[in-house]
């Protein structure tokens, strides 16, 4: 069974500041996402990353992927008060064959002025 | 972008009756539907997949008979939640993709049963 475990669950941050959110996973899967939700709301895709090495970059945010050690990061540069939200990982659970999104806990940033 | 369409946003139900929540891919062929719940400050769990014309795919621990899901169209899918109860109120999330393409995402249901 497929699990994807974050880490941080809680970060409380302050503006302009660097951090770095982890995301693990525990078997093969080759496509990872990384979603951002706002509370009372649904999930907005932040990323896609199909592919080891894969790197994507939009605004102080950008995502890296390491398949082969089952590691994705999310990492925020110069963090400002928009970006507090809860930030999820997914990986696509393909063992199954049925393609299903299996989501990490979620990792809640609070970013402080 | 594709888009997935999701309705109602909220609703309010008493305890015992049955609601139906609504899932429209509007721009692309969703030839396969998932439908999510979140409880307050957790992820989201999987509580079925569906391919459209087949019979839904429960995960475990889902009652098939209270979460009932159809999908008869390559358009539409629906979850009903039969005989609510407030332990089901949460908040419901269906997304669809076509093919292996990425998920697109709902907007999601904010379910209150009283």
């Amino acid at each position: 069974e497929l699990k994807v475990e974050q880490n941080p669950l809680f970060l409380s941050m302050q503006e302009g500041k660097n951090y770095t959110i982890y995301c693990n996973y525990s078997t093969t899967s080759d496509r990872l996402y990384w979603y951002r939700q706002d509370p009372g709301k649904s999930l907005e895709s932040l990323f896609v990353l199909l592919s080891n090495g894969a790197v994507k970059q939009e605004g102080r945010l950008m995502a890296s992927l390491d398949t082969k050690a089952r590691l994705s990061t999310l990492h925020i540069t110069a963090a400002v008060h928009d970006l507090s939200a809860t930030y999820f990982c997914a990986v696509d659970d393909l063992f199954q064959g049925a393609q299903k999104l299996v989501f990490g806990q979620g990792t809640r940033l609070t970013i402080n002025p | 972008g594709a888009v997935v369409s999701q309705h109602p946003s909220w609703v309010i139900c008493k305890s015992g009756t049955s609601v139906k929540i609504e899932c429209r891919s509007l721009d692309f062929q969703a030839t396969t539907m998932f439908w999510y719940r979140q409880f307050p400050k957790q992820s989201l769990m999987l509580m079925a997949t569906s391919n459209e014309g087949s019979k839904a795919t429960y995960e475990q621990g889902v009652e098939k008979d209270k979460f009932l899901i159809n999908h008869a169209s390559l358009t539409l899918s629906t979850l009903t939640v039969t005989s609510a109860h407030p332990e089901d109120s949460s908040f419901y999330i269906c997304s669809a993709r076509e093919g292996s393409s990425p998920l697109h995402f709902g907007n999601g249901t904010r379910l209150t049963v009283t």
